[in-house]
């Protein structure tokens, strides 16, 4: 079975804080793939990152960055110094390799707000 | 750049109408997916479209249809709308066999009263 638990709900901090989005997720395939979306307020999902299950390097984009640990089945979020524009819904999304249906497997999101 | 558009933004409907959303895409992509968003519930699949005139149920198919006549286009249907269909829907594409991300469009937030 394919799960993704997003155990926050809700984050609220204050500008310039940082602040790290929780993601695990539960696969018995050895192939997969990993992601981040952001979905403002405008409602449309934006793309962030992905991550295939051979890759467990850390990325860093600009204040994001990303830590995907295999043996904790995690694949953690962090913005640094947020802004208030960082505010928004986080969906992180698993995809098996096989099956070739492309279906993505989604947590139920962390709202995150970041007041000035 | 690829576009997914979605016919409306919002959209309010009696119970018991026939609802179409219509979804299209302009990369020629193979894979088309529909999805609602509930709060505290994320999103959830309730059809996807892997070549025209192919569909395959997803998690919550139960009340909708879809449609794939031509590749750039997937039609969503509430047969009879009722006001638990209440709800933000997502389309999304991606090409078949790319593990790369879904694109997804603006959502419709529809509204049965």
């Amino acid at each position: 079975a394919q799960k993704v638990t997003q155990a926050q709900t809700e984050i609220s901090v204050v500008e310039k804080e940082d602040v790290t989005l929780d993601c695990v997720y539960e696969t018995r395939d050895t192939t997969y793939y990993l992601f981040w979306y952001k979905q403002p307020p405008s409602g449309e999902l934006v793309f962030l990152i992905r991550r295939n299950s051979f890759d467990e390097q850390n990325e860093i984009s600009g204040r994001y960055s990303w830590n995907f640990q295999k043996s904790t089945s995690s694949f953690n979020f962090t913005i640094t110094a947020s802004q208030v524009v960082d505010s928004a819904v986080y969906f992180c999304a698993l995809r098996p390799l096989q099956g070739g249906s492309e279906k993505l497997v989604f947590g139920k999101g962390t709202k995150l707000t970041v007041n000035p | 750049d690829v576009k997914v558009t979605q016919s409306s933004r919002y959209l309010v409907k009696r119970t018991g109408e026939k609802v179409f959303l219509e979804c299209v895409q302009d990369m020629d992509h193979e894979n088309m997916f529909w999805y609602r968003q509930d709060p505290g519930l994320g999103l959830r699949l309730i059809y996807f479209s892997y070549d025209v005139k192919m569909k395959e149920k997803g998690d919550i198919p139960e009340g909708y249809s879809v449609s794939r006549e031509k590749k750039e286009r997937f039609s969503l249907i509430l047969e009879s709308a009722s006001t638990n269909q209440t709800s933000m829907y997502l389309c999304a594409s991606i090409f078949q066999g790319h593990s790369y991300e879904q694109y997804f469009g603006p959502g419709t937030r529809l509204t049965v009263t």
